[in-house]
């Protein structure tokens, strides 16, 4: 597997706090997503970055900001959480743009 | 959006048997790619097939690409019990970012 670390991998909130989830590589690699996947969709893209501090938004940014200061490291955090952010949240590494990307093992958030 | 779509939705065969899953899309693409989901775990990369390519191959997995009828197919030959898993299909947009379908649930009895 590719060195990708998801942190926590289990969290349990209640709505209207701040969540910081993480996500660590040891490859190297120049891109980093976080996608969301629920239940009857295909993994949506929330936000990805290209480079330390270059980020972009994805299909469902609204209610997420990321920040990369290195590059091994990509949080997505949840400024304030709301019941519509419970998924499942994977992050993803891909050494250019147009390669396959590579998964961590995904965190469940449970938004109550 | 959704830009993919898997059909059928859930497959159960006996082991040993192939498998077969169809994705549809709508726009221009890149390339296709395949990945596959076990229960709990992040998505691996099976196979990535290029606009201009028609086939491709990779041990049991044969891809095909019809860019005129904007489908792909992926057919798993001789199945194992480890196969059993949900397969996506993602394309390539203009701007490097996959779109994804919804996924194949696939179920391989023994």
């Amino acid at each position: 597997d590719a060195g990708i670390t998801q942190s926590p991998r289990h969290k349990v909130t209640e709505t209207g706090t701040p969540v910081t989830l993480r996500c660590h590589q040891t490859e190297n690699h120049r891109y980093m997503y976080w996608y969301r996947q629920d239940p009857g969709h295909g993994l949506r893209l929330i936000h990805y970055s290209y480079g330390v501090k270059d980020t972009d938004k994805g299909e469902v940014s609204d209610g997420y900001s990321v920040s990369r200061s290195k590059t091994e490291d990509f949080l997505l955090t949840l400024e304030s959480a709301t019941s519509s952010q419970t998924s499942v949240y994977f992050c993803a590494i891909s050494e250019q743009g147009n390669q396959p990307q590579h998964f961590g093992d995904g965190t469940r958030l449970s938004i109550l | 959006s959704q830009q993919g779509e898997e059909d059928p939705q859930a497959l159960s065969i006996q082991e040993g048997e192939n498998a077969t899953m169809n994705c549809s899309y709508k726009t221009s693409i890149n390339n296709l790619q395949w990945y596959r989901q076990n229960s709990g775990r992040g998505l691996v990369h099976l196979i990535l097939i290029r606009s201009n390519e028609r086939e491709k191959h990779s041990g049991r997995l044969r891809v095909t690409l019809d860019t005129s009828k904007k489908s792909s197919s992926l057919l798993i030959t001789a199945s194992r019990a480890a196969d059993t898993a949900s397969y996506f299909c993602a394309t390539e947009d203009s701007n490097y970012q996959l779109i994804w379908g919804a996924g194949t649930k696939l179920i391989i009895k023994p």
